[in-house]
């Protein structure tokens, strides 16, 4: 079956402009959880949803980063006025139901602001 | 605060070495959850093993085992005889219910395998 798949994989963007990050999660996985993950680095906790409901958004660095899962499947992370600082790899995840289950990622989206 | 440490930044062996990669984890919880990853060269993070803190019966899967020691907070994770496939970086990663069941990492180990 289908993995967990994230578009683009590669996105070079200017800063101030704002860029969208799709996921589309494994078929009939309830949870969606968005990383960051910088070289060197383990991917850091954003934020996760159960079906459409976002349960903790604490890792959000600051109010330009939202994300919405508004049907319970696909999942968008928005940056707004993105700055350099931003650029890294972006993972999304699923699981069955809740993080005491495994997660499965995405191949990941590459952020470069110039 | 739920942490996860490894300590190892870096480990180098041989091919046919047996090598120990070390994880200590910090949680207020007494339930929770531990789990390994492993991200070769080419990027993506691939699944390993979860272990509920309750279970603290050690597995082995192939070439591969783990070591669960609630007693020292620790979930090491060792390769026999390892491979130049094993090359790529660990990572070892905790959830609690006390944050949330959020999925906390730790900054990984890269390990390398030399013929």
């Amino acid at each position: 079956g289908a993995g967990v798949s994230q578009s683009p994989r590669y996105k070079v963007t200017k800063r101030g402009q704002d860029v969208a990050l799709r996921c589309d999660p494994i078929s009939g996985h309830v949870s969606l959880y968005w990383y960051r993950q910088a070289l060197g680095q383990g991917p850091e906790f954003l934020t996760y949803f159960n079906y459409e409901a976002q349960q903790d958004k604490s890792g959000l660095p600051n109010d330009r980063f939202s994300a919405e899962r508004p049907e319970g499947s696909i999942s968008t992370l928005t940056i707004q006025r993105t700055e350099q600082r931003d650029s890294a790899m972006y993972r999304c995840a699923s699981s069955p139901s809740g993080s005491s289950y495994e997660q499965y990622f995405g191949p990941g989206t590459r952020l470069t602001v110039t | 605060a739920q942490k996860v440490t490894q300590a190892q930044t870096e480990i180098s062996v041989v091919e046919k070495e047996d090598v120990t990669l070390d994880c200590v984890y910090e949680t207020r919880d007494t339930t929770y959850y531990l789990f390994w990853y492993k991200q070769p060269p080419s990027g993506e993070l691939v699944f390993l093993i979860r272990r509920n803190s309750f279970d603290e019966q050690n597995e082995i899967s192939g070439r591969y085992s783990w070591n669960f020691q609630k007693s020292t907070s620790s979930f090491n994770f060792t390769i026999t005889a390892s491979q130049v496939v094993d090359s790529a970086v660990y990572f070892c990663a905790l959830s609690d219910e006390y944050n949330n069941n959020d999925m906390r990492f730790g900054a990984g180990t890269r390990l390398t395998v030399k013929p």
